[in-house]
C-alpha cells in the first residue's frame, strides 16, 4: 500500500542545473499537487493537476514546470535551479476538488 | 499565502495527559482536515470533517467541525510518546484556495 511515492528523497544541485522530481500515486486519484515547505512558511502550492491532461499554476509557480504524464504520475521540473528553490518538496493527490489530500514523504532539495 | 490561525503553537505535556488544539478562520469552510507530520516525513491525514457540528474519532483522536464553520478542534486523549510531531489543520475552498494552519508542535514527556 504505497500511496504517494516521491523520488528522489534527497538531492543536492548546483545553481543553474536542471532536475525533475518524480511523483506517482496508486490510489487512482484524479487530482495531484506539488507543494514546497519552508521553515516558518508552511506548505505553499506550486502547481496542481485537477485531472489527467490538465495543469494549473498555484501560489508560487515561477521557476517550475510540471507534467501530468498519466493519471498516476505528476512530475515537477526545475529548469535552472536557484538557491531560493532550496526546500522540501511534497507531492499530494486527492480524489478531486476539496477532497482530502494524501502526501508523499517529500524530496529534500538543496541548491548551492 | 493565507494561513489558518492555530493554537497553541507548541505544547509540552506529560505522557498520559489529554491534549487539545484548535484552528480558526475568518472565512467559512465546508471541510476541515487534520494532519500530523513527523520529522523528515510527509503529512499524514488523521481526520476529515465535512459538516458543521460533526464530531469524528480516530482511535484516541477526536476532532470537531465548529458550528460556525469557522473553526475546528482536535483532541488527543491519553497521550503517548509516539504522538510527538507537528499537527496542522487544512481546508480547501477549491484547488487554488487551499489553506493550512500554522501548526502545533507537540512534545510528550515520558
Amino acid at each position: 500500500n504505497a500511496g504517494v511515492t516521491q523520488t528522489p528523497k534527497f538531492q543536492v544541485l548546483k545553481t543553474g542545473q536542471s532536475m525533475t522530481l518524480q511523483c506517482a500515486q496508486d490510489m487512482n486519484h484524479n487530482s495531484m499537487y506539488w507543494y514546497r515547505q519552508d521553515p516558518g512558511m508552511g506548505l505553499r502550492l506550486i502547481y496542481y493537476s485537477a485531472s489527467e491532461g490538465t495543469t494549473d499554476k498555484g501560489e508560487v509557480p515561477n521557476g517550475y514546470n510540471v507534467s501530468r504524464l498519466n493519471k498516476r504520475e505528476f512530475s515537477l521540473r526545475l529548469e535552472s535551479a536557484a538557491p531560493s528553490q532550496t526546500s522540501v518538496y511534497f507531492c499530494a493527490s486527492s480524489e478531486g476538488n476539496r477532497q482530502p489530500q494524501h502526501f508523499g514523504d517529500g524530496t529534500r532539495l538543496s541548491i548551492l | 499565502g493565507q494561513q489558518l490561525n492555530q493554537s497553541p503553537q507548541s505544547m509540552f505535556i506529560q505522557e498520559g495527559e489529554d491534549v487539545s488544539m484548535n484552528c480558526t478562520s475568518s472565512s467559512i469552510f465546508n471541510t476541515w482536515l487534520w494532519y500530523k507530520q513527523d520529522p523528515g516525513e510527509g503529512p499524514v491525514l488523521l481526520i476529515a470533517l465535512y459538516k458543521a457540528g460533526e464530531l469524528t474519532s480516530n482511535g484516541r483522536l477526536t476532532a470537531q467541525f465548529g458550528i460556525t464553520r469557522k473553526d475546528s478542534f482536535l483532541n488527543i486523549s491519553a497521550s503517548i510518546p509516539s504522538d510527538v510531531g507537528i499537527y496542522f489543520c487544512m481546508n480547501s475552498g477549491g484547488y487554488q484556495k487551499v489553506t493550512f494552519g500554522t501548526g502545533t508542535k507537540l512534545q510528550v514527556i515520558p
